[in-house]
């Protein structure tokens, strides 16, 4: 059982390039969310999705786009990449949004 | 707003000392609080669940209370080691909705062999 998958581990992006960090889970978890964590400051929330075609703005969402189209997988997407969007990316799950969060190994983007 | 606060930021402490990690938060309406650890360079690994109606979670050398009408709950390791060393990350979840989890800074723990 492999989880939450994101890829890629590592990227680094130049000014105004764009990129799509993946994640996939295979728990048949409905709720999936994106966070990024900046150092010292906490994990903030990005993009959630409660269900397939179905997403929601969080607290830091300028700057990023996301769509579901299945269950499994949850895809951000990095438009004109800006130095404040390197940061570690994580993207998460949860049955029905109310039980503990599986969390995936993350993303390390630097914008360069 | 939820806003969960995690006192200290930082800990260290001897080998085989008993320790608190602290996690406030400000609204008391949640649904559930996790603790999880993060090694560095790492992804999150959740270590204790606790439903608001409970008081306390125990997974062997841990355990974690929460006393939801004072908005705080605690992580107690026994017995610390080396290994235990990483940041612990407390998170909250609300009751209304489909609010996601808000999370602590963290306290970052040093455990000295």
């Amino acid at each position: 059982n492999a989880g939450v998958t994101q890829t890629p581990k590592f990227r680094i992006l130049k000014i105004g390039q764009s990129m799509t960090l993946q994640c996939t889970q295979d728990m048949n978890h409905n709720y999936m969310y994106w966070y990024r964590q900046d150092p010292g400051m906490g994990l903030k929330l990005i993009y959630y999705s409660v269900g397939a075609g179905i997403t929601d703005k969080g607290e830091v969402p300028n700057g990023y786009n996301v769509s579901r189209s299945t269950t499994e997988d949850f895809p951000l997407r990095l438009e004109l990449a800006a130095p404040s969007q390197t940061s570690v990316y994580f993207c998460a799950s949860s049955y029905l949004g109310t039980y503990g969060y599986t969390f995936g190994s993350g993303t390390r983007l630097t914008v360069v | 707003k939820q806003e969960v606060t995690q006192i200290p930021a930082a800990l260290s402490v001897p080998e085989g000392e008993n320790l608190v990690l602290n996690c406030s938060f400000t609204d008391s309406a949640i649904y559930n609080l996790q603790w999880f650890r993060q090694d560095p360079g790492k992804g999150l690994t959740s270590l204790l669940l606790i439903q608001s109606s409970q008081r306390e979670q125990t997974s062997g050398r841990l355990n974690a209370s929460l006393d939801k009408s004072s908005g705080r709950s605690t992580l107690y390791i026994a017995a610390s080691q080396p290994g235990d060393s990483a940041t612990y990350l407390c998170a909250v979840k609300g009751n209304s909705g489909n609010t996601p989890l808000v999370f602590g800074k963290g306290t970052r723990l040093s455990v000295i062999a």
